[in-house]
C-alpha cells in the first residue's frame, strides 16, 4: 500500500537557523497536505499544493511539491521559537477514496 | 465558533472496560474521521464517515466502532479495552474529501488503559 515518509524524524535547530524537512511518497499524490502541531496540541492545517513543482510561502515557510508529485519539502527560514512543534505531511491514497495518508511527523525543537 | 469538539479530554479505563469518545462539529462537514496517534508514528486513520448514514473502516480499524446518525455526530465506541488502545484520539472533520480539503482537528482525547 501507499507509503508516506517524512525526514528528518527529529530536528533540533539553533534560533535563526534555516531548516527543511522532507516528505515523499511511494506513489504519485494528487496533492499533498501539511499540517503543525505544537506540543500538547492538535494538527493544524498550513497549506496544500496541488500543481507539479508548485512553490508557496507563507511568511518564513516556504512549501514545495516536487515534479513528479511524489515528494514534498517544508523550508524554514531564521527558525523562531514558535516554530516549534511537528509538523506533518499528508496525502491522499491513490487507491483509497477519501482517506488521507500522514506521514510520521518531523518534530522540531529549537535552542534559544 | 465551536468547530470541532471531543469529549472528554482525558480518560483512564481499565482492561475489558468500553467507553465512547464523542465527536460533534457544527459546520456542516460531510466528512468526519477518527484518528489514533502514537509516539513515532503519526496519525492513524481509525474509521471515516463521508456522511450521515455511511460509514467506512480506515487503517486499524479492529477494536472500535463507530455510527452517524446525524451530520453534526461521529461517536468512537471501544468495544472491551485493551493496553494496546492506550493512544490519543483525534476527531477531524472537512468539507468533502479530506485530500481535497483540509481538515479540522478536535482538541483530542488521551486515553490510558490500564
Amino acid at each position: 500500500g501507499q507509503q508516506v515518509m517524512q525526514i528528518p524524524q527529529y530536528q533540533h535547530v539553533q534560533e535563526g537557523e534555516d531548516f527543511t524537512t522532507y516528505c515523499n511518497s511511494s506513489t504519485t499524490l494528487s496533492n499533498i497536505q501539511w499540517y503543525k502541531q505544537r506540543p500538547g496540541g492538535h494538527p493544524v492545517f498550513l497549506i496544500q499544493l496541488v500543481k507539479s513543482g508548485e512553490v508557496k510561502k507563507q511568511k518564513r515557510l516556504t512549501f514545495q511539491f516536487g515534479e513528479a508529485k511524489k515528494n514534498s519539502s517544508l523550508h524554514i527560514t531564521a527558525t523562531q521559537t514558535t516554530d516549534v512543534g511537528t509538523y506533518f505531511c499528508a496525502g491522499p491514497g491513490a487507491d483509497s477514496w477519501g482517506k488521507l495518508q500522514f506521514g510520521a511527523g518531523t518534530q522540531v525543537v529549537v535552542t534559544p | 465558533n465551536a468547530g470541532v469538539t471531543q469529549t472528554p479530554k482525558f480518560q483512564v479505563l481499565k482492561t475489558g472496560q468500553s467507553m465512547t469518545l464523542q465527536c460533534a462539529q457544527d459546520m456542516n462537514h460531510e466528512y468526519m474521521s477518527w484518528y489514533r496517534q502514537d509516539p513515532g508514528m503519526g496519525l492513524r486513520l481509525i474509521h471515516y464517515s463521508v456522511g450521515a448514514g455511511i460509514t467506512d473502516q480506515g487503517e486499524v480499524p479492529n477494536g472500535y466502532n463507530v455510527s452517524r446518525s446525524t451530520t453534526e455526530d461521529f461517536p468512537l465506541r471501544l468495544l472491551s479495552a485493551a493496553p494496546s488502545q492506550t493512544s490519543v484520539y483525534f476527531c477531524a472533520s472537512s468539507p468533502s474529501v479530506p485530500g481535497t480539503q483540509p481538515q479540522h482537528f478536535g482538541d483530542g482525547t488521551r486515553l490510558s488503559i490500564l
